[in-house]
């Protein structure tokens, strides 16, 4: 079974920090992806990672980096921590192609005081 | 741009009974559509995706979908719902990789 670990469940940060948030899939998959996830809204991408050090920004980039030095392992930044960046976060892998399944790790609920 | 919606933010049904929700999509090219459940206090779970080919598709936990083209839908079912389907469910279509999701509905079973 694909399995995608994220370093925390719940975290409370206060405003100004700065963040880290780990992501671990352990079945070789090219892409990973950083997802934030809110009442009525859905999932929305934050970043997209299809390799190795290489990123792509999603839907709502603004306020947050990215990074990739291994395959298995993508970590979301939040550079200055803000309120509305409260959140669940969703890290996510695939294989490779379009038509192929996303897996999801459990999630981090981030409180920003 | 690829999108999905989902009219209902919320279903309600006896258990035993059929489980319906309801998802739309806006694509250009052929559509690669996926549904999702959520678990309180979970991540999200891969239920069935539809890519090509028979327009009914099996997904697991007993739930299927069906393609519709000409209504742009793609609709998730279960013949006779269960109180532990109880959850939140998304639709979403695959572009360039990525994903785009509904908003959810969430799924109650009384029983």
């Amino acid at each position: 079974d694909v399995k995608v670990t994220q370093s925390s469940r719940y975290l409370v940060k206060r405003t100004g920090e700065k963040v880290f948030l780990e992501c671990v899939q352990d079945m070789d998959h090219e892409n990973m992806f950083w997802y934030r996830q809110d009442p009525g809204l859905g999932l929305r991408l934050i970043y997209f990672s299809y390799d190795v050090k290489m990123k792509e920004k999603g839907d709502i980039p603004e306020g947050y980096s990215v990074s990739r030095e291994k395959k298995e392992r993508f970590s979301l930044i939040l550079e200055s921590a803000s309120t509305n960046q409260t959140s669940m976060y969703l890290c996510a892998s695939s294989p490779d192609s379009s038509t192929d399944t996303q897996y999801f790790g459990p999630g981090t609920r981030l409180t920003v005081l | 741009a690829q999108s999905v919606a989902q009219p209902e933010d919320q279903v309600n049904v006896a258990e035993g009974n059929p489980l319906t929700v309801k998802c739309t999509y806006s694509v250009s090219g052929n559509p690669y559509l996926f549904w999702y459940v959520q678990y309180p206090n979970r991540g999200l779970q891969f239920l069935l995706k539809y890519i090509t080919g028979d327009n009914l598709v099996k997904g697991s936990y007993g739930f299927e979908a069906e393609f519709n083209k000409s209504q742009t839908s793609f609709h998730l079912k279960k013949p006779s719902a269960l109180v532990s389907d109880s959850a939140l469910y998304f639709c979403a279509v695959s572009r360039d990789y990525k994903l785009s999701f509904g908003a959810g509905t969430t799924v109650t079973v009384r029983a």
